[in-house]
């Protein structure tokens, strides 16, 4: 069965500290793997999706990366903005199923 | 853009109550999707559908129906509501099959009394 995981479950950083957040997955087969953004009572927004080891992508502060076993969320100066709840998904090749983490709380206090 | 809309965005029920949470896609999407969202559990897919008319058994199915009568309307059922439904409940939208990217709604809290 397909797994993602997420670690830390939440993280708290000072305005301007970088980190990273990371997600761990199995599956039988990628067809991609997805960064969204959740804010407290809405709905996920999407970030980014990355399709192969080794593949790269940006987006203001946040860098998403991708390797056969794991993504990482590289978050550059963060400011309280990037306050929220990033979520990891992955795509299954072989039937198109979607699975998600249970997410990563980012607190950036000024 | 993509536009995912949901009914309501708050819903209070007393167990036993049937309950409608509508979801509206305005770009054509073929594929909608259902789920719900628990503290650490992250997001569980419930329902989702390929087409008009057609609906395929998430994870956690039970104690919920579907509807799709029409391509941008999405309807979930919960026939009798129960406090172990209260939730965050979350529609998604993809253009097809061949789309891996999921868009979201704002999402509805329930609770269930």
């Amino acid at each position: 069965e397909d797994q993602v995981t997420q670690s830390p479950e939440a993280l708290r950083l000072q305005e301007g500290e970088s980190s990273s957040l990371n997600c761990s997955y199995t599956v039988s087969g990628l067809r991609g793997l997805f960064w969204y953004r959740q804010d407290p009572g809405k709905g996920p927004e999407f970030l980014f999706t990355l399709y192969s080891a080794g593949e790269e992508k940006e987006k203001e502060r946040l860098k998403a990366t991708l390797t056969k076993k794991e993504s990482f969320l590289h978050i550059t100066a963060p400011k309280p903005e990037d306050s929220a709840t990033y979520l990891c998904a992955v795509c299954n090749l072989n039937n198109n199923d979607m699975r998600f983490g249970a997410g990563t709380r980012l607190t950036v206090k000024p | 853009d993509v536009k995912v809309t949901q009914s309501s965005r708050y819903l209070v029920k007393r167990t036993g109550e049937k309950v409608f949470l509508e979801c509206v896609q305005d770009m054509d999407h073929e594929n909608m999707f259902w789920y719900r969202q628990d503290p650490g559990l992250g997001l569980r897919l419930i329902y989702f559908s390929y087409d008009v008319k057609m609906k395929e058994k998430g994870d956690i199915p039970e104690g919920y129906s579907v509807s799709r009568e029409k391509k941008e309307r999405f309807s979930l059922i919960l026939e009798s509501a129960s406090t172990n439904q209260t939730s965050m409940y979350l529609c998604a939208s993809r253009l097809g099959t061949n789309q891996e990217t999921q868009y979201f709604g704002p999402g509805t809290r329930l609770l269930v009394l």
